[in-house]
């Protein structure tokens, strides 16, 4: 299967920051990569797909890069709403994975 | 509005078994395939399997081959998982979650992530 990896784990932002979060895949994947978002108790929401597409409804501060093995996930300026975990997920082949999850919380 | 809920998760012994349903509504059932995904207790995500739309092709992750089915009845809209020889390392929280992209009119499923997913019903293995 392949490995997702994301980086940090856990990011400590004030409401403003531009924040960044990488995801490394073992193997090349293209450019089908995923991001979703989410909050304690509630399902995970698709922010990204296709590495740099913006979800349906999604706010245009995130924005997503990158192809092969490197991605990173962007927040323009962080907001209140935006405190949560982060997953990042691979959709090449089955089975799918997900990155640990990186959990941004208030600085 | 596209809408899917899960049901039949609880506690259950080791060794036994579960079925949980996901109903869907709000879009062509039958157009989309339609996935698992659990998560553990504090811990992060697990993709577990895929049934295409017509319920022809299905994958699983390694962890539940051979213990898990994944089926579907597009007469009512909905998804199925059957959970056998369950142990303490299935106690979680299982979401369905819906293809992002239909087939298309050539009977393609195109690549993509999830899109919308259930708010989870949680399992707990347990004597």
């Amino acid at each position: 299967d392949i490995q997702m990896t994301q980086s940090p784990s856990t990011l400590s932002a004030s409401v403003g920051d531009r924040v960044t979060i990488t995801c490394r895949a073992n193997q090349s994947i293209s450019s089908w990569l995923a991001w979703y978002q989410q909050k304690p108790g509630k399902p995970p929401n698709l922010l990204i797909y296709k590495a740099s597409s913006l979800g349906s409804g999604v706010p245009s501060r995130f924005s997503g890069s990158g192809s092969g093995t490197e991605f990173t996930l962007t927040i323009s300026s962080l907001q209140p709403d935006d405190f949560a975990t982060y997953y990042c997920q691979h959709y090449y082949s089955y089975a799918w994975t997900f990155g640990q999850g990186t959990k941004v919380e208030i600085k | 509005q596209v809408q899917l809920v899960e049901s039949g998760g609880g506690v259950v012994q080791p060794g036994r078994s579960l079925r949980l349903s996901c109903v869907a509504s709000g879009f062509t059932f039958s157009s989309y395939g339609m996935h698992w995904v659990r998560q553990s207790p504090g811990k992060g995500l697990e993709w577990m399997a895929v049934i295409s739309h017509d319920g022809k092709n299905k994958y699983y992750v390694d962890s539940v081959k051979g213990r898990f089915t994944i089926s579907r009845d597009n007469s009512k809209n909905t998804l199925y998982l059957q959970m056998n020889s369950l142990t303490a390392d299935d106690t979680a929280v299982y979401y369905c979650a819906k293809h992002r992209v239909g087939v298309t009119v050539f009977g393609v499923a195109p690549k993509g992530p999830t899109d919308v997913w259930g708010h989870g019903t949680a399992v707990t293995v347990s004597s």
